[in-house]
């Protein structure tokens, strides 16, 4: 059965302090692994995808990076504005369209 | 306008009642979702359509009717709903199911935060 796990639910970062976020699948086939943010109450919004084993995106003080087994995402010195539920998803070879979501991390920075 | 909408972005609706969830999106896609999240619950998939014919209903009860009379347009019609079905319901679309790298990344809008009594 797929499986999207990501850790940890929570991280509580001071403004400056850098950290990782792990995003785990055991899948078939991977065909996209995408990255999210969420703020409470509105829609997911994109931040990257990875195709293959050896990607890495940056967006501002966002990279995210990709393995067969999982991915992160790095914050690089989080301001306040980067607090939101970050979230992975992935679709595979076989599932067509089908975003399989993983339960994603809160992050809260705090000034 | 610009991206993905949704309407109403809040509702609340009785056991008995019949409401419709309305989604457009003005980015020239030709696949759209249907997604439902609720708390403490990741986001689960409910219906795909591509090219406004539906290619996936991921066993969804039959209280949710979804309509896509063009590609734009995306519709859930909702009757005799439980207060379990209480959720955060997104819409998405991207340009296509599953083509060239980049085209399957899925646009979100708002949601509707559903409430049912």
């Amino acid at each position: 059965e797929d499986q999207v796990t990501q850790s940890p639910e929570a991280l509580r970062l001071q403004e400056g302090e850098s950290s990782s976020l792990n995003c785990s699948y055991t899948v078939s086939g991977l065909r996209g692994l995408f990255w999210y943010r969420q703020d409470p109450g509105k829609g997911p919004e994109f931040l990257f995808t990875l195709y293959s084993a050896g990607e890495e995106k940056e967006k501002e003080r966002l990279k995210a990076t990709l393995t067969k087994k999982e991915s992160f995402l790095h914050i690089t010195a989080p301001k306040p504005e980067d607090s939101a539920t970050y979230l992975c998803a992935l679709t595979t070879t076989d599932s067509w369209g089908k975003l399989q979501f993983g339960a994603g991390t809160q992050v809260v920075v705090t000034p | 306008e610009t991206g993905v909408t949704q309407t109403p972005r809040h509702l609340v609706m009785g056991m008995t009642n019949k409401k419709s969830l309305k989604c457009e999106q003005h980015l020239g896609h030709n696949a759209m979702y249907w997604y439902k999240q609720s708390a403490k619950k990741p986001l689960e998939l409910m219906f795909v359509y591509n090219f406004k014919e539906q290619t996936e209903n991921n066993s969804v009860p039959s209280r949710f009717s979804p309509e896509c009379p063009n590609s734009s347009h995306l519709f859930l019609h909702l009757h005799t709903l439980q207060p379990e079905d209480s959720a955060l319901y997104l819409c998405a679309s991207s340009q296509d199911l599953q083509g060239a790298w980049g085209t399957d990344t899925q646009y979100f809008g708002p949601g509707t935060r559903l409430t049912v009594l």
